[in-house]
């Protein structure tokens, strides 16, 4: 089975700007989350998708964004970028509705200047 | 409120020796899931071993061992004979039932582990 893939990999973006992430899952995996790599804060939750619903959302502000497609690939959003945002994104999937050990991908480095 | 700690933040061994990574937890579920995941330089994390709070059993995967031990609310991992290709930030989580928490897994800070020659 093909891995968790990530589109793009690396992105560089301009202060005031919006991004969009992408992610596929494993197949016939229906849970998506998606993760922040920040070196000061580390890994933090953004949000959750099963079956196309938000089941959990991280403490971020409302500029992150995200949803997920009936073939469980995922995206998502950033507006109005800031310094800070600049993160290695990590997308996960997972089996099932239930406590599942996630797989993640390969992330995506964005860099906001 | 939930939290891993991972006191550690770097580790540094000679090939063959074995560490040790401590994992503490705080949660006030009574059901809760702990992972072990491996990143190494590429960026990926890599899923090493899922916990239950009702499984208290040691589990040994090769030269990988974890100790799971809820009346001190730790999570240790083992690695024996550690080899280079072992040198990796290794990051404990926990995900809880209550919340809805399912796949929402809060991490430690990690412990970068160097593995020398």
């Amino acid at each position: 089975k093909a891995g968790v893939t990530q589109t793009p990999r690396y992105l560089i973006k301009t202060r005031g700007q919006q991004v969009t992430l992408s992610c596929s899952p494993i197949s016939g995996h229906r849970s998506v989350s998606w993760y922040q790599q920040t070196p000061g804060q580390g890994l933090q939750f953004l949000f959750e998708y099963f079956s196309e619903t938000q089941r959990n959302k991280g403490n971020f502000p409302g500029r992150f964004s995200g949803r997920q497609f009936s073939n469980s690939r995922s995206e998502m959003n950033v507006s109005t970028l800031e310094l800070g945002d600049s993160a290695l994104y990590l997308c996960a999937s997972s089996f099932g509705q239930g406590f599942r050990e996630q797989y993640f991908g390969p992330g995506t480095r964005l860099t906001v200047t | 409120a939930q939290k891993v700690t991972q006191a550690q933040t770097e580790i540094s061994v000679v090939e063959k020796e074995d560490v040790t990574l401590d994992c503490v937890y705080e949660t006030r579920d009574t059901t809760y899931y702990l992972f072990w995941y491996k990143q190494p330089p590429s960026g990926e994390l890599v899923f090493l071993i899922r916990r239950n709070s009702f499984d208290e059993q040691n589990e040994i995967s090769g030269r990988y061992s974890w100790n799971f031990q809820k009346s001190t609310s730790s999570f240790n991992f083992t690695i024996t004979a550690s080899q280079v290709v072992d040198s990796a930030v290794y990051f404990c989580a926990l995900s809880e039932a209550g919340s809805g928490g399912y796949n929402k897994l809060i991490f430690g800070a990690g412990t970068r582990l160097a593995v020398h020659p």
